[in-house]
């Protein structure tokens, strides 16, 4: 199946620092959906995109539809220790109902 | 609001054997797809059901089946287990009909097959 490409893999960055991660795709998508992920836990749901350009916030996070329609970003602004876990992307094509994942960004934050 | 809710919370089985994975929608979905998360990967595709049958199938053998029942409650099946069939086993609901689709997770099943 196809697999988004998500960059960087992993970051390490100082307490209070911004946060930039994209996602790309070879399909054009019609959604875009970015989740947080704790160890042995599932996938929380951080913000959801329906429209190409479409600028999305929630608290800190801020998220992207890019305007080609394969690829989104996520920022996160000023961030804390408990933003550190694994960033997925998810992206659903026109046609079918299946999302498919990216490969996921590794957050740590030092304090 | 109930999230979405799964059991068992762990599994541990031997090769060869089956299992029967469970999950609770969110309240307010009809739709149920499941998905296999290995170690280190993201979340893959196994199908998805929708009003009592399977409406998209991913990249998976046939020893992996499903099923949703009227209450939109779902399982999932898989025979003749291998040790790659280890994984976190996620299942995410949704609302079919709605012009935006967005998915919710539960908190995953971790199987183990040795």
């Amino acid at each position: 199946g196809q697999q988004l490409n998500q960059s960087p893999q992993s970051m390490f960055i100082q307490e209070g620092e911004d946060v930039s991660m994209n996602c790309t795709s070879s399909s054009i998508f019609n959604t875009w959906l970015w989740y947080k992920q704790d160890p042995g836990e599932g996938p929380v749901l951080l913000i959801a995109l329906y429209k190409a350009g479409e600028l999305t916030s929630n608290g800190r996070l801020t998220a992207q539809f890019g305007i080609t329609r394969k690829d989104s970003f996520l920022n996160i602004s000023a961030s804390i220790p408990s933003d550190v876990g694994i960033y997925f992307c998810a992206g659903q094509g026109y046609t079918g109902n299946q999302f498919y994942f990216g490969t996921g960004t590794s957050l740590t934050v030092i304090p | 609001d109930a999230g979405v809710t799964q059991s068992p919370t762990h599994l541990i089985k031997t090769r060869g054997q089956q299992v029967t994975l469970r999950c609770s929608p969110k309240s307010g979905h009809d739709t149920v797809s499941w998905y296999q998360q290995a170690l280190g990967q993201g979340p893959q595709f196994i199908f998805q059901y929708y009003e009592e049958e399977e409406r998209q199938r991913g990249n998976f053998p046939d020893r992996f089946s499903g099923h949703q029942f009227p209450n939109y409650s779902s399982e999932l099946n898989v025979n003749a287990l291998l040790l790659g069939d280890s994984a976190l086993y996620l299942c995410a609901s949704s609302s079919t009909g709605l012009l935006t689709d967005t998915q919710y997770f539960g908190p995953g099943t971790r199987l183990t097959v040795l």
